[in-house]
């Protein structure tokens, strides 16, 4: 099993559109989670953090399972702003981050 | 702030030859890392550093060398350039490690084509 597994889709939602995205990652003892957005030929940014209790930050929220060691992200009331390429991040010991492959997000109007 | 900074943009390398790609920082962070990202591969983990004068090999290390005389400076070697070399590098700083690891800021890149 991988890391750090993601769909790599694309998904494509027209706007306004809810969609959400999963991710599965392989080692239990991971403490910390992440979600960036890298757009074409950019680099990644921190879209947000993921907490144990779950965070919101506008359209956006985060959410962990760590007994079955998945995050997801939901996005909500897509825009078209919203297209880009969504990595998931865990950390692996103290020191070193695993990123997923990504997730193309294409919102069309 | 300029955040962090990698230089050259673009690089055209022939087999066998070496070059250095520049990472710089001028946020004070202890923290820098080099990745590597490859069609279907994710970013992975070159080398990195937690501090001044201590670096350590991640996923993929062999063929590139590190040093970290100074906190805002992180230079990646490559000693003898690969076709396999053939990526876009990015470097990234954040403010510490350990389990809180904080915000990983990224470089704009480097993309390298090794012939």
């Amino acid at each position: 099993r991988k890391e750090v597994e993601q769909d790599p889709g694309p998904f494509n939602v027209p706007e306004g559109a809810t969609v959400a995205f999963n991710c599965t990652y392989s080692n239990s003892a991971s403490q910390s989670f992440f979600w960036y957005r890298q757009d074409c030929r950019k680099e990644p940014k921190l879209l947000m953090s993921v907490y144990s209790s779950g965070n919101e930050d506008g359209r956006f929220t985060a959410q962990l399972n760590r007994a079955s060691q998945y995050i997801s992200l939901l996005i909500r009331d897509s825009k078209l702003s919203d297209s880009a390429t969504y990595l998931c991040v865990v950390n692996w010991g103290p020191d070193k981050l695993i990123f997923g492959t990504g997730t193309r997000l294409q919102v069309f109007p | 702030n300029a955040g962090v900074t990698q230089t050259p943009k673009f690089q055209v390398l022939k087999t066998g030859q070496s070059m250095t790609l520049q990472c710089a920082q001028d946020m004070n962070h202890e923290y820098m890392s080099w990745y590597r990202q490859d069609p279907g591969m994710g970013l992975r983990l070159i080398h990195y550093s937690v501090g001044a004068g201590i670096t350590d090999q991640g996923e993929v290390p062999n063929g590139y060398n590190v040093s970290r005389s100074t906190t805002e400076d992180f230079p990646l070697r490559l000693l003898s350039a690969a076709p396999s070399q053939t990526s876009v590098y990015f470097c990234a700083s954040s403010y510490q490690t350990g389990l809180g690891q904080e915000t990983q800021y990224f470089g704009p890149g480097t993309r390298l084509l090794v012939l």
